[in-house]
């Protein structure tokens, strides 16, 4: 079943603990990328990446960070997550070639809270 | 840069009830447009999409139209169930094809 998935699904955790999201896809897409969902703020976009080592800024990167030495993997990396890191957080992925419309496929969101 | 503007909810409607969440944007190019839904406790889903001008879009009964005049992508839905409740994001892609910008999202609530 072709799907993107995310792990952990929930976690809680304290201010200055570094953690790690991890998010895979089955589905050979070389694009992928990092948001998180806030209420009355709809997604923004955190990091992305085109391929393997190839990544770049969304809109809201300060206080994370990225890799991409895989093509299926994508993991988001808070150094030391801070309480406005607080969110839930979503991996989505999509092919590049082809041209538009670029539709995306998302992973099952994982709810992070920072205390 | 680009934005997406999306009508605020929560949407509260009757079963059967004719549904418009209005989206407008703006963007250079031309963009593709999305409609995602995301029901509870689920990630997000594409609903539907268009690539160009006066395309329209649609899926399990709803439509949106691409109108560059008037730079929108309305959602509409003749007739909504109790299992549209959800949340609907209305979303643009970025020239170039590497950013997406999302609305804010509009709550629907559909009562039996």
């Amino acid at each position: 079943e072709a799907q993107v998935t995310q792990n952990p699904r929930y976690l809680i955790t304290v201010t200055g603990k570094k953690l790690t999201v991890t998010c895979s896809q089955n589905m050979n897409h070389e694009y992928m990328s990092w948001y998180r969902q806030d209420p009355g703020l709809g997604l923004r976009q955190i990091y992305y990446s085109m391929n393997v080592e190839v990544t770049d800024k969304g809109d809201v990167p300060e206080g994370y960070k990225v890799s991409r030495k895989e093509k299926r993997n994508f993991p988001l990396i808070l150094e030391s997550p801070s309480p406005n890191q607080t969110s839930l957080y979503f991996c989505a992925s999509r092919l590049l070639a082809g041209g538009p419309p670029y539709e995306q496929y998302f992973g099952p969101g994982t709810r992070l809270t920072v205390t | 840069g680009n934005s997406v503007t999306q009508m605020e909810g929560p949407v509260t409607l009757s079963e059967e009830a004719f549904l418009t969440i209005n989206c407008t944007y703006t963007a250079t190019g031309y963009p593709s447009l999305f409609w995602y839904v995301q029901y509870p406790g689920e990630g997000l889903q594409l609903l539907l999409k268009a690539t160009k001008a006066d395309d329209k879009g649609s899926n399990k009964g709803f439509e949106a139209t691409y109108r560059k005049e008037t730079t929108s992508f309305h959602l509409e839905k003749g007739s909504v169930q109790v299992s549209d409740s959800a949340v609907y994001f209305c979303a643009t892609i970025h020239t170039g094809g590497f950013k997406t910008i999302f609305g804010a999202g509009t709550r629907l609530f559909v009562k039996a």
